[in-house]
């Protein structure tokens, strides 16, 4: 069936280390794919978005690029700092357009 | 408020009560959303609403768990007679879109344990 399957955590890496977390989906149709961050005691808040193939999402110096022959969207970000630390969830419509996550990844970033 | 406001905030019900869950959405927002958070899961879908109409009701786990809206804002999610599986996190969410706006702004939900 349709799923959101993204890389198991916990990440832990250094400040100003190089983040990818990896995110690949199953789909028929044409889904919106999205990454949503929660910061400790926060609810999950919308990161960035991609509606539609070789689209790039980009916000607070993350980027994916919906990558139709590969089914993903992996999640990247050049130099990542310790603000950055929560755990990312990827996700995508369904048929339906309903939001379906993955199980998501904790980073831990230290100085 | 200026986001979504989950009560309370945690709750613990021994086996058996029924608990109510309270979600006070972003003032103005059609959509509105209950998912389940297991620890260390992804939020699975419960329900939709787009304004007081119960749309989607299929990742409802049991006739034990029900939702409503009655006036197109506040919504409260019930479940009776809870088991130990039930014990999750409880999110809200709601867009100012209809079902397929894609971005959603989640409460900080409800955490529920039951013993």
């Amino acid at each position: 069936g349709d799923s959101v399957t993204q890389m198991e955590g916990p990440v832990t890496l250094s400040e100003e280390a190089f983040l990818t977390i990896n995110c690949t989906y199953t789909a028929t149709g044409y889904p919106s794919l999205f990454w949503y961050v929660q910061y400790p005691g926060e609810g999950l808040q919308l990161l960035l978005k991609a509606t539609k193939a070789d689209d790039k999402g980009s916000n607070k110096g993350f980027e994916a690029t919906y990558r139709k022959e590969t089914t993903s969207f992996h999640l990247e970000k050049g130099s990542v700092q310790v603000s950055d630390s929560a755990v990312y969830f990827c996700a995508r419509t369904n048929n339906n357009n309903d939001m379906r996550f993955g199980a998501g990844t904790r980073l831990t970033v230290k100085p | 408020g200026a986001g979504v406001s989950q009560s309370p905030r945690y709750k613990v019900a021994k086996r058996g009560q029924d608990v109510a869950l309270r979600c006070d959405p972003i003032s103005g927002h059609v959509s509105l959303f209950w998912y389940q958070q297991a620890l260390g899961q992804g939020p699975e879908f419960l329900t939709y609403f787009q304004n007081e109409a119960q749309l989607d009701k299929s990742g409802l786990p049991s006739d034990r768990f029900f939702a409503e809206r009655p006036e197109g804002s506040v919504s409260t999610l019930k479940i009776q007679r809870t088991q130990q599986e039930d014990s999750a996190v409880y999110l809200c969410a709601s867009s100012s879109r209809g079902r397929h706006a894609g971005e959603l702004f989640f409460g900080e939900g409800s955490r529920l344990t039951v013993l």
